[in-house]
């Protein structure tokens, strides 16, 4: 498998608060993805992380990666409502020839 | 952003029928996907699809299952004959290219296929 373990299947936190989720692979990879899936929808790419990189933010979110312990954090800092979905770690390979692999996911449920 | 269309949203068939699930990828894409997910299961890779012709499948892209996108039109997967385990929700996905190109895959927001 692609995979380790998830860390966490389900988070639930108040508006406001920040949330940080983890995922692990086995395979060497360049480059992570992290996806976001509302209900209902495809997943949608929110940011990505290279290899060369150990840190990577935009907007309120930040993904981090560690190549030697080959594991991946997203946070989201003052969480809101619509932050409410699954996030999906996933990473590629053979160079995306079989498109992503991805993780079982975190769900994230944010309330007022 | 760039939309990738899939049609019919949700289809319910009955088991041993075939079915064709449809997809309008972003209109200056080359590479086409299909994945499946099962309700609280992670997205898994099916076949990818490129210049006319299958590049890569997994093993969950059975016999039963074909691709084609005849003269630039939809992209489809037909499964035929469906059986029980076929149920699922399938999602296309188109990219640029491979490689860095690659990079930014997008999903459509699926179609939700339940084989009675």
């Amino acid at each position: 498998s692609q995979w380790g373990e998830e860390n966490l299947q389900a988070l639930s936190i108040q508006e406001g608060e920040d949330v940080t989720m983890n995922c692990s692979y086995k395979t060497y990879t360049t480059v992570v993805h992290w996806y976001r899936q509302d209900s209902g929808r495809g997943p949608a790419l929110i940011i990505l992380i290279r290899s060369n990189e150990r840190e990577k933010r935009s907007g309120r979110l930040r993904a981090t990666l560690d190549t030697s312990s080959q594991s991946s954090s997203l946070s989201i800092t003052a969480a809101q409502c619509e932050d409410t979905a699954v996030y999906f770690c996933a990473t590629d390979l053979d160079n995306y020839a079989q498109g992503l692999t991805f993780g079982l996911g975190t769900r994230v449920s944010v309330f007022p | 952003g760039p939309k990738v269309l899939q049609i019919p949203s949700h289809q319910i068939i009955d088991m041993g029928q075939m079915v064709t699930l449809n997809c309008d990828p972003v209109s200056n894409h080359l590479y086409f996907y299909w994945y499946k997910q099962i309700l609280g299961q992670q997205m898994e890779f099916l076949v990818n699809f490129y210049n006319g012709k299958v590049m890569e499948k997994s093993k969950l892209f059975k016999d039963q299952f074909s691709v084609e996108r005849p003269d630039g039109s939809y992209f489809t997967l037909k499964i035929q004959p469906t059986a029980l385990e076929d149920s699922a929700v399938y999602f296309c996905a188109s990219s640029p290219g491979l490689g860095v190109s690659a990079e930014t895959l997008y999903f459509g927001s699926g179609t939700r296929l339940t084989v009675l």
